[in-house]
Formats: C-alpha cells, sequence, structure tokens
C-alpha cells in the first residue's frame, strides 16, 4: 500500500491549458515538498509546505497544503513545454522518523 | 556551490558482478540518503546516514548490499552480487539535517542495467 497517492499517474496536455495534479494520504505529514524531475537527472526541489492550508505560488505554479496536512495539489496556470516532466511529492513525519516518496505524475505539455 | 556529485552515470554488469557507487554530498550537509528509483516509481529510501552513522537502514537488503559513509563526507554503496531485479536508478541526496522539512538535493543518479 503506497503511503502517498498521487493523481493522475500522467497527464498530457496542450501548451496554454492549465492542470492540477494531486498528492493525498491518510497520514499528517510535518511538511510536504514537491519536486520536478526530468529524464536522466534527479529530482529538484520545487516547494516545501509545511503549515496546513498554506498556499505557496512560484511564478505559474501554485502549491496548497491541506488543513489537515494530509494532502497536497499542485496547480500550473498556462502550460509551458518546459513544465514537461515527473512531478513528485514526498511527505516527512518527523515524529515517526521517515520521509516517503510518492509515485509521481508524468506531465507532458506538446507545443 | 557544487551540487551533490555521483558516479558512474551509467553502469552496465552481468548478473552476480559486484558494482560499487560514488556520492559526494553538499559541503556541510550532515545528512546523506541513498534511494533506489525503479521505472515508473518514486524514490524508494535504501539507508540514511547522520554524519558517518547510518540511523535508517531499515530498507537495506543486506545480503547483498552494503553501504559506507567514510568520515562523514562520500559515501559508497555496493551490492554484491547484483541480480537482474537490481536494475534501477540509484539516488544520492543530501541535507543539512535529517529528515529536513526543507528538502534534499539530489545528485543526477547512476543508472544500473544487470544482464
Amino acid at each position: 500500500t503506497q503511503l502517498l497517492e498521487q493523481s493522475p499517474q500522467f497527464l498530457s496536455i496542450q501548451e496554454g491549458e492549465n492542470l492540477t495534479v494531486y498528492c493525498n494520504s491518510s497520514s499528517v505529514f510535518s511538511s510536504l515538498q514537491w519536486y520536478r524531475q526530468e529524464p536522466g537527472e534527479g529530482p529538484v526541489l520545487l516547494v516545501t509546505v509545511v503549515t496546513g492550508g498554506e498556499v505557496k505560488k512560484l511564478k505559474r505554479l501554485t502549491f496548497q497544503f491541506g488543513d489537515a496536512r494530509k494532502d497536497s495539489s499542485l496547480h500550473i496556470t498556462a502550460a509551458q513545454p518546459g513544465d514537461t516532466g515527473l512531478y513528485l511529492c514526498a511527505g516527512v513525519r518527523t515524529n515517526a522518523g521517515k520521509s516517503t516518496f510518492g509515485d509521481g505524475t508524468t506531465l507532458t505539455v506538446k507545443p | 556551490e557544487a551540487g551533490v556529485v555521483q558516479s558512474p552515470r551509467y553502469k552496465i554488469i552481468e548478473k552476480k558482478q559486484p558494482v560499487a557507487f560514488w556520492c559526494n554530498p553538499i559541503s556541510g550537509h550532515n545528512t546523506l540518503y541513498w534511494y533506489r528509483q525503479n521505472l515508473g516509481q518514486g524514490p524508494e529510501l535504501l539507508i540514511r546516514y547522520e554524519n558517518e552513522e547510518a540511523v535508517d537502514d531499515s530498507q537495506l537488503p543486506k545480503d547483498r548490499f552494503s553501504a559506507e559513509r567514510l568520515k562523514g563526507v562520500d559515501s559508497t554503496l555496493k551490492i554484491q552480487p547484483a541480480e537482474l531485479g537490481d536494475s534501477a536508478v540509484y539516488l544520492c541526496a543530501s541535507s543539512h539535517r535529517t529528515l529536513d522539512n526543507y528538502g534534499y538535493t539530489f545528485g543526477s543518479g547512476t543508472r544500473l542495467t544487470v544482464v
């Protein structure tokens, strides 16, 4: 059983469209991170959310942490081909001494 | 500032052969992680070091995998003997402190193919 469920698994859209991907769990996290991974490279940290209900914006990307700190979403406005990649979420449970990654959403933005 | 450096980038070996991966973390990062990433999946933790001490190796297959972090800086992950199912990308990451709420810095990984 995957601790962090990411959906959708695959997403293919046209340039200029908006999209939202999700990261859900039944566990409470101390923090949740979003990474983007391109083929042949390691994941690169995009953002960390720590407070329940927190919203962070990074240019066209908007990240939200659920009030109960169990889930998160990533919204991309006006997607560009450069946004193509694997989007991973990772939850940290400090009390349990664990950090867990989801299996990611593979996003393809077509020009 | 140099990032996390891993070598080699690619390795192809026959099954039953040994293989080793090397990682140099970001200077000053006390915590080092080795992850394995299978195709189409997220990274799975193999081992976590705080300085020289392995503080979480519960997911490391100890019958064939070993790791060391001498002097609390560089680290080596070894597989002996390799099996076909070990084919994956092995990622090293580091952070300033353990289970850092502010994320990890990953290297580019080593893609291992066992034939």
